[in-house]
């Protein structure tokens, strides 16, 4: 089955600097790359995703990137707010979209 | 529009006692989930069901049963607890092929 890793575990940051939380995934037949935020208390959130046929996609301080040569993605949050301070998710699943395979996700911690 | 419903949101259970968790969504969805949250684990699919009447093992089944009562209600059993079996459980929905996955806020369970 599918295997995704995921990395750091835990991330700080200062305000106004970026942060970027990397991932890769074992099944090549996997085609949607989706990112989780989940903050305290909550159940995960998507924030933005991928599918394969795209290398890069942006949605205001947020990107995310993919590589399907070398299998891993990344997400990259720009000029980080308080507000960002989370636990991120990166998932991986394939065209049927019916088993999503989670990263161990990465707690950010952005200090004001 | 109330989302992913989950009752209840905190359990504790001696070992060897049975509890159902609850699961209700209002989106109309046809594929439903079952995950636990552990730290350093990630989510991890214990069961899913892709349409009304249908249920799928996912990646840890093992102590769970399920039922998919209707197209809005999904339920997960533990016929008799585990202290193993002490984790974060989400229930979470989605649209037929079509992502993302939306989740509920969690139970919250605890087994001694």
């Amino acid at each position: 089955g599918e295997n995704v890793e995921q990395h750091p575990s835990t991330l700080s940051v200062q305000e106004g600097d970026s942060a970027v939380i990397k991932c890769t995934y074992s099944d090549s037949a996997s085609n949607y790359f989706p990112w989780y935020k989940q903050e305290l208390g909550k159940g995960p959130q998507l924030i933005i995703d991928i599918r394969s046929n795209v290398g890069e996609k942006k949605d205001q301080r947020i990107a995310v990137t993919l590589n399907k040569t070398a299998k891993h993605f990344s997400l990259h949050i720009t000029e980080t707010q308080p507000e960002d301070s989370a636990v991120y998710f990166c998932a991986a699943s394939t065209g049927g979209y019916q088993k999503v395979t989670f990263g161990t996700g990465t707690k950010l911690q952005v200090i004001p | 529009n109330a989302g992913v419903t989950q009752t209840p949101k905190f359990q504790v259970l001696k070992t060897g006692q049975s509890m159902t968790l609850q699961c209700a969504q209002d989106m109309n969805h046809n594929s439903m989930y079952w995950y636990r949250q552990d730290p350093g684990m990630g989510l991890r699919l214990i069961y899913y069901s892709a349409s009304e009447g249908t249920t799928d093992k996912g990646e840890v089944p093992n102590g769970y049963n399920v039922s998919r009562l209707n197209k809005r209600e999904f339920s997960l059993r533990l016929e008799s607890a585990a202290p193993s079996q002490t984790s974060v459980y989400f229930c979470a929905s989605m649209g037929q092929g079509s992502p993302p996955l939306h989740f509920g806020n969690g139970t919250r369970l605890t087994v001694t």
